[in-house]
């Protein structure tokens, strides 16, 4: 298993552009969730799916835009980038039969000038 | 609300010391689970240990060991013998819930711990 991907690794956005982050998990997770990590600060909950087709928002999600088309797929959309959206993006997942540990994906280093 | 508090934000120690690192949780949950992860300076998250609400006996894996205490709600990291290699962000977690919800994980604002040579 390849486990949680992330693409793309590095991104450098100008004010107003869009862009998609992309993740996709080969576990069969039925959970998966965006989080972002600010220059020395812990993780903030962005979106999360209980599953294809079922999203919610979570701690900041002001800014984004998810779908679940899929069980594998969870797709995190910048509409209009800003600089206070600067920031490593990881996603994560987790299935529902275990003990609640989320396996995470490697990030993506966003910046926005 | 939940809530996960690292009030320490760095730390630095010489290498072979003992060091802790600290956390305390807020939760009105009686079901929950504590996490703590790594993440060193290449920047990925590794996932070192989940303890469950209802689980306090403390655990040793090598160098590492974790002191639950409901009582005090924290969930303490002690790193033994500390070496270079240790130098990383520590995140301590919260998620509360059982397995059959959505259990979102809560992250506290981490811990940069630096071992000097």
């Amino acid at each position: 298993n390849a486990g949680v991907t992330q693409t793309p690794k590095f991104r450098i956005l100008k004010i107003g552009q869009s862009m998609t982050l992309q993740c996709t998990q080969d576990m069969n997770h039925n959970y998966m969730y965006w989080y972002r990590q600010d220059p020395g600060m812990g993780l903030k909950l962005i979106y999360y799916s209980v599953g294809a087709g079922i999203t919610d928002k979570g701690e900041v999600p002001n800014g984004y835009n998810v779908s679940r088309s899929t069980t594998e797929d969870f797709p995190l959309r910048l509409e209009l980038a800003a600089p206070s959206q600067t920031s490593v993006y990881f996603c994560a997942s987790r299935y529902t039969g275990t003990d609640n540990e989320q396996f995470f994906g490697p990030g993506t280093r966003l910046t926005v000038l | 609300a939940q809530k996960v508090t690292q009030a320490q934000t760095e730390i630095s120690v010489v290498e072979k010391e003992d060091v802790t690192l600290d956390c305390v949780y807020e939760t009105r949950d009686t079901t929950y689970y504590l996490f703590w992860y790594k993440q060193p300076p290449s920047g990925e998250l590794v996932f070192l240990i989940r303890r469950n609400s209802f689980d306090e006996q403390n655990e040793i894996s090598g160098r590492y060991s974790w002191n639950f205490q409901k009582s005090t709600s924290s969930f303490n990291f002690t790193i033994t013998a500390s070496q270079v290699v240790d130098s990383a962000v520590y995140f301590c977690a919260l998620s509360e819930g059982t397995y059959s919800s959505a259990s979102k994980i809560i992250f506290g604002s981490g811990t940069r711990l630096s071992i000097r040579p």
